[in-house]
Parts: structure tokens; C-alpha cells; sequence
């Protein structure tokens, strides 16, 4: 079974910034099936990335995803309040599998 | 615009069964794979289970042995039991769709329903 391991557990960053998260999976995985979420307080997880880079319907282009083998990348660029939030990234290999996430705080 | 809405009860007794059921509108429940995820409070996502309409499942393996899910296309609707519950099940559940067209991403959630396990 593929374990996701997400870092930093919190990332405290200012508004303009750039925050580069981290998920690594416990093998080499297909990036295909490599996606990202965010989820605000109250709200349910919400689709960002799939396919390691593809962006979500709607998603802006400061979100993007990166990455091979074991190690992925979300970076999101000129942060702005709204962005706080929880990230988590997930892998589906015939079932789902979750990091458990990284929090961005904007200051 | 597929709308996804859990329901069933909030409050579950310990050693009960729990039981919801997320009807989907918006969309057909054909062609997707339906899952259901956890989370307790100030914790992460748990991937529970999902079912297909041909009625196969796939269950997370650490719940396995007490997970049953269900689809019923006639009412576009799928459902979940988990038997034998404590207070470690309390959480929100969220039904959501994997996407095979994207991968399999969970596309789309629903609001998430609170269960609580308590006598």
C-alpha cells in the first residue's frame, strides 16, 4: 500500500509569497494519478490538481503541480489570504490514498 | 452541475451500525466510481470505501472487515454501512466521485455529514 508523506506540517507565510509544498510517496507511483485538494474551515476538500499538473476546472494558474517518481510538488505563487487553507495530496492506485496535508497560514 | 447530498442519522450508538446514503443529481451515476471519506475532527481525510455501478467494491483495509457499500442507479444513489461502530467512527463523511476521466480524482464532494457515536 502507497503511504503519502506531506511537508512542511504548517507553512506561515505573508500575502505576495510563494509556498511550495511537499508530497512523497513511500515508492515510485504514476504521476497520472497524483492529485492535490485544498479544504477551507467548515468546507469539504476541493479538487486543485490532477495528473501530477493538470489544473482542476477553475483553478487559477498561481496553483501548479509538478513532480515524478516519489516526489510531487504544489507551488503556489503570490499567496493571497484566501489561499488558507489545508492541502492535502492523494493517490488512487485502485484505491485512495491521502498525505496528511499541510496547513498554510497567511500572516 | 453534479450536486452530490449525504444523509442519515447524526447520532449512532456504540456497537450500532451506521448507515447513509448521498443521492447525486445533476449528473448520471453511471460511469463514475462513488467513494465515501472521513475525517474526524482537526484530523485528515480517510478514504472508506468506493463502489461502481456494476455494484464492485474496494475497501479501505483497515476498515474492511466492518464496510458495506451499496448503489442503487434506479434512485441515483449509493450508500454506506459500517457495523460495529465506536467512538474512534465519529466524524464528518463525505461522499464524493472519482473521476475516471481525470485519473480518478475526487471531483466532485459533498457538504459532509456529521456522525457522532455516543450512548
Amino acid at each position: 500500500e502507497i503511504l503519502l508523506t506531506q511537508s512542511p506540517g504548517t507553512l506561515s507565510l505573508s500575502p505576495g509569497e510563494r509556498a511550495t509544498l511537499s508530497c512523497r510517496a513511500s515508492q515510485t507511483v504514476s504521476s497520472n494519478y497524483l492529485a492535490w485538494y485544498l479544504q477551507k474551515p467548515g468546507q469539504p476538500p476541493s479538487l486543485l490538481i490532477y495528473g501530477a499538473s493538470s489544473r482542476a476546472t477553475g483553478i487559477p494558474d498561481r496553483f501548479s503541480g509538478s513532480g515524478s517518481g516519489a516526489d510531487f510538488t504544489l507551488t503556489i505563487t503570490r499567496l493571497e489570504p484566501e489561499d488558507s487553507a489545508v492541502y492535502y495530496c492523494q493517490y488512487y492506485g485502485n484505491l485512495w490514498t491521502f498525505g496528511q496535508g499541510t496547513k498554510v497560514e497567511i500572516k | 452541475q453534479v450536486q452530490l447530498q449525504e444523509s442519515g442519522p447524526g447520532l449512532v450508538k456504540p456497537s450500532e451500525t451506521l448507515s447513509l446514503t448521498c443521492t447525486v443529481s445533476g449528473d448520471s451515476i453511471n460511469n463514475y466510481f462513488w467513494s465515501w471519506v472521513r475525517q474526524p475532527a482537526g484530523k485528515g481525510l480517510e478514504w472508506i470505501g468506493r463502489v461502481y455501478i456494476s455494484g464492485s467494491t474496494t475497501y479501505n483495509s483497515s476498515l474492511k472487515s466492518r464496510v458495506t457499500m451499496s448503489i442503487d442507479t434506479s434512485k441515483n444513489q449509493f450508500s454506506l454501512k459500517l457495523t460495529s461502530v465506536t467512538a474512534a467512527d465519529t466524524a464528518i463523511y463525505y461522499c464524493a466521485r472519482g473521476n475516471p476521466y481525470i485519473y480518478f480524482s475526487l471531483d466532485v464532494w459533498g457538504q459532509g455529514t456529521t456522525v457522532t457515536v455516543s450512548s
